[in-house]
């Protein structure tokens, strides 16, 4: 176990409907990275969140967004979801945001859209 | 362009073979390399990494990785696998002091090994 959870940890949505991921962060850590896994796929970086500001995103649309609490816990917010947004969603959290530490992940939270 | 090339995609091998996984990146500047593996069910666990020093690490459960700089790779190896190796194995980069933690994976090589 790393600490890291994630939920729901499957869900299913039709296309163009909305949804909330939800990622709570191991002890002491402030930082929150988002993956999209597809299958088949290494993770993709989405973006990742330090002491609640975004600093950094990989090459994914503006309808994926995110937001990082107070307690570092975080959510990845999907809009006008597509067929192709199908994919295990990945939670990583570490410590500081710009050094060298490795990163923890969660579970995974399933995605399915219909 | 950033990236990581994994060149075995599906290996099978029998217990007490040894293992050895490719890994190839592209990234302009100093990295950080790593090594996660996915049991079935189970979330990414980090298996071992680099970070600077020896180029020869060692992780957990007998696996070891060399960085080869000029060959800008990462390879995984073991000895002796056992089933319960029977896992998708992933290499990743990032940058050394890079403005985030982003990692760039591979896209994993999954491994079946048989009793």
């Amino acid at each position: 176990e790393t600490g890291v959870t994630q939920s729901p940890t499957h869900l299913i949505k039709t296309r163009g409907q909305q949804v909330t991921l939800r990622c709570s962060s191991q002890s002491g850590h402030n930082t929150v990275s988002w993956y999209q896994q597809a299958l088949g796929q290494g993770p993709q970086f989405i973006f990742q969140y330090y002491r609640e500001e975004e600093n950094g995103r990989g090459n994914f649309p503006p309808r994926f967004s995110g937001l990082q609490f107070p307690n570092y816990s975080s959510e990845l917010n999907v809009n006008a979801l597509e067929l192709d947004d199908s994919a295990l969603y990945l939670c990583a959290s570490s410590f500081g945001g710009q050094r060298n530490t490795e990163a923890f992940f969660g579970q995974g939270t399933r995605l399915t859209v219909v | 362009a950033q990236s990581v090339s994994q060149h075995n995609h599906h290996v099978i091998l029998s217990e007490a073979a040894s293992l050895e996984l490719g890994c190839n990146y592209s990234y302009g500047g100093t990295v950080n390399l790593f090594w996660y593996v996915q049991y079935p069910g189970q979330h990414l666990q980090l298996l071992l990494k680099y970070f600077s020093g020896d180029p020869l690490v060692k992780g957990i459960k007998g696996f070891e990785a060399e960085f080869i700089k000029s060959k800008f790779s990462f390879n995984l190896r073991k000895p002796s696998v056992q089933w319960s190796d029977t896992a998708e194995y992933f290499c990743a980069v990032n940058g050394r002091g890079g403005a985030t933690n982003k990692l760039i994976f591979g896209t994993g090589t999954l491994l079946a090994v048989q009793p």
